[in-house]
């Protein structure tokens, strides 16, 4: 079965600094993918999306860049926030069949 | 739009009591889901449906019940709790794009403690 997974579970930043937070997936199949930030206490909250015919979306601060060749995703945040500090999920979607999360990284930023 | 409400916000419930979770959606979405999260872990698909009076199970069906007689409501029916069901509780919605379900939505979460 498909799994979704993170390369690392807690990502600590300064405050100002560009943070990057990865994923892997392992369904050759997938062609639709999204990035959730989940803050304490609350449901995940949507970032940005991309499909499997781009490998670059830019949203405000945000950047999603993906590879299929090597099946990775990546968020890239710009000049990260404390605002920012939560955990963020990559999903994956295959056709039709339903999304598929993974584990989550928790970003960390420091005044 | 109040997007996806859920309610209650926090129960506690015995071992063997029966509740049921509560989810509305007011964005006319076709697809609803039920997933449950665990401590540091990532969200598990309990039942999806993709319309009134369609539902079908997710990878954790077991120990849930769910049904859809209109667009907006998907309640989700625990009917022996156990301890194994302690979790929080995300409904969530979304409207079909290109793809499969779309960008899903989700509510505040229900946080359930069984003891």
């Amino acid at each position: 079965g498909e799994s979704v997974g993170l390369h690392l579970p807690t990502l600590s930043v300064q405050e100002g600094d560009n943070s990057i937070i990865n994923c892997a997936y392992s369904n050759s199949a997938s062609d639709y993918f999204i990035w959730y930030k989940q803050e304490s206490g609350k449901g995940p909250q949507f970032i940005i999306d991309i499909r499997s015919n781009m490998d670059k979306r830019q949203g405000q601060r945000v950047t999603v860049l993906l590879n299929k060749t090597v099946k990775h995703l990546s968020l890239q945040i710009a000049a990260t926030q404390p605002g920012d500090s939560a955990v963020y999920f990559c999903a994956t979607q295959a056709g039709y069949s339903t999304l598929t999360f993974g584990k989550g990284t928790m970003l960390l930023v420091s005044p | 739009n109040a997007g996806v409400t859920q309610t209650p916000k926090f129960r506690i419930l015995k071992i063997g009591q029966s509740m049921t979770l509560q989810c509305t959606q007011d964005m006319n979405h076709n697809y609803m889901y039920w997933y449950r999260q665990d401590p540091g872990m990532g969200l598990k698909l309990i039942y999806y449906s993709v319309g009134a009076g369609i539902t079908d199970k997710g990878e954790v069906p077991n120990g849930y019940n769910v049904s859809r007689s209109t667009t907006e409501d998907f309640p989700l029916r625990l009917e022996l709790a156990a301890p194994s069901q302690t979790s929080v509780y995300f409904c969530a919605s979304s409207y079909p794009g290109l793809a499969g379900g779309g960008t899903q939505y989700f509510g505040p979460g229900t946080r359930l403690l069984v003891l």
